[in-house]
């Protein structure tokens, strides 16, 4: 069955750049939407963007400036980038296989944003 | 604040049926699919009712969805203890071009 696993550093500087990984097993990963979701402790999901079959890509209008989701297929994965964290990007950040719902989700990584 | 409203708690007793709420408006839950996740202490959401009303496979019919206009309701009948989790509704905003999620609602079985 599908698997996802996401992977990356757990602190980052305030005004630094978060970058995180979501390792695709059980499917190849151009045959389907690929998304970020987040949700700051105690609080909402909040979703952050998708990546497309084709590369296009859409973000939530609240991060557009910062963030980028990028797919490698030759590694099977797809990755997240935001810019210019503040202590307001600390949460857990989930990848999903993207659709009109969302089945399948990694189990997430807890990112902090701290000095 | 989040575009799709729930209410932040409801509580019921073990056996009962509780309905959970989502309002939302005619640019995401009325002309696009709503989808509910129950999300366990400390684990990932998982999938509980997808395109208005159908539950994935391992889901038990005591777990139903529906949709009218600009909302959709959870519905969770024969109450047990392990159903006590935070709920989400999900939709795709075609104002927004992106998909919002309510703010959650806290299931407790007293």
């Amino acid at each position: 069955q599908v698997q996802l696993q996401e992977s990356g550093p757990g602190l980052v500087k305030p005004s630094e750049t978060l970058s995180l990984t979501c390792t695709v097993s059980g499917a190849s990963i151009s045959s389907f939407y690929w998304s970020w979701i987040r949700q700051p402790p105690g609080k909402a999901l909040e979703w952050i963007g998708y990546i497309s079959d084709t590369g296009n890509t859409i973000y939530t209008p609240s991060l557009r400036s910062r963030v980028t989701i990028s797919v490698d297929t030759s590694k099977n994965h797809f990755s997240l980038r935001l810019t210019s964290v503040t202590t307001a990007d600390t949460a857990v950040y989930y990848c999903a296989r993207a659709s009109y719902y969302y089945a399948i989700w990694g189990q997430g990584i807890l990112v902090t944003v701290s000095s | 604040q989040s575009v799709l409203t729930q209410p932040p708690s409801v509580s019921a007793a073990p056996g009962q049926k509780v309905t959970i709420s989502c309002s939302g408006s005619s640019s995401n839950i009325e002309n696009n699919y709503v989808s509910w996740y129950q999300q366990l202490p400390g684990t990932a959401p998982k999938l509980l009712i997808y395109e208005n009303n159908k539950r994935p496979s391992g889901i038990p019919d005591r777990f139903s969805g529906s949709k009218s206009g600009t909302s959709a309701t959870l519905g969770i009948t024969g109450l047990q203890t392990g159903d006590e989790a935070d709920y989400y509704c999900g939709a795709w905003d075609s104002s927004l071009s992106a998909w919002v999620f309510g703010g959650g609602t806290k299931l407790t079985v007293l």
